[in-house]
């Protein structure tokens, strides 16, 4: 089945840096624009960086340009989030999720997330 | 603070109809971009339950409806049940600020 799994989150000091990776099975990966979303704890939903399904477009939320990068691998499945300079005000659940391809922009698959927590 | 502003909670009895709005802007809803709905129970991801403003994917039941309206958009649900005891999202471009927004997010309670 459709599937994304997350990993790489960690408890990591501030101004350190993390990778996580987002492994896909199940569909033509390489055929879709990947997205990352972050949910500190008890706080909604904030979207942190998209990737174009051939890796030539991306975009960042304005609390992590310039200190997060995100590619992918197509021929791996896998979808990369860099993040350098962390703070606490990074620490959150992060998900992938998978951008629909019917025309619209909306996500309708998404991994079950990796915990990254930012403390000394 | 969202671009996207909705109200922290709603609650309703079983049975009840319910209604979760989600204020925008021109720059936003009001610029014509679409609105979907996240419905995210405790401890998990979150599922869309509305795309394109008002179409429910296959599987969502007909109690889920949207609708927009200039710069706000509504998820309305019916016949309420306990198992919708959730946390609600709407998402939109902004182009303003050239990404994908959430809004703030809603808790609803089934009384």
């Amino acid at each position: 089945q459709e599937q994304l799994v997350e990993s790489g989150g960690g408890v990591v000091q501030p101004g350190r840096s993390l990778r996580l990776s987002c492994a896909a099975s199940g569909f033509n990966f390489r055929a879709f624009s990947m997205h990352w979303v972050r949910q500190a704890p008890g706080k909604g939903l904030e979207w942190v960086a998209f990737i174009a399904y051939d890796g030539s477009n991306e975009n960042f939320a304005g609390s992590v340009k310039g200190r997060f990068t995100i590619s992918r691998d197509n021929s791996e499945n896998t979808v990369f989030l860099q993040m350098n300079s962390l703070s606490a005000e990074d620490t959150a659940v992060y998900y992938c999720a998978r951008e629909v391809r019917n025309g619209y922009d909306y996500f309708d698959l998404w991994g079950q997330g990796t915990l990254v927590t930012v403390s000394s | 603070q969202s671009v996207l502003t909705q109200p922290p909670s709603v609650s309703g009895a079983p049975g009840q109809r319910v209604t979760i709005s989600c204020t925008g802007s021109n720059s936003n809803i009001g610029a014509g971009y679409d609105v979907h709905w996240y419905q995210q129970l405790p401890g998990t991801a979150p599922k869309v339950l509305i795309y394109g403003d008002n179409t429910r994917p296959s599987g969502v039941p007909d109690r889920f409806s949207g609708s927009k309206s200039g710069t706000s958009a509504s998820l309305a649900i019916t016949g309420l049940q306990a198992e919708d005891e959730a946390d609600y999202y709407c998402q939109s471009y902004d182009r303003r600020l050239s990404g994908w927004m959430f809004g703030g997010g809603t808790r609803l309670t089934v009384l």
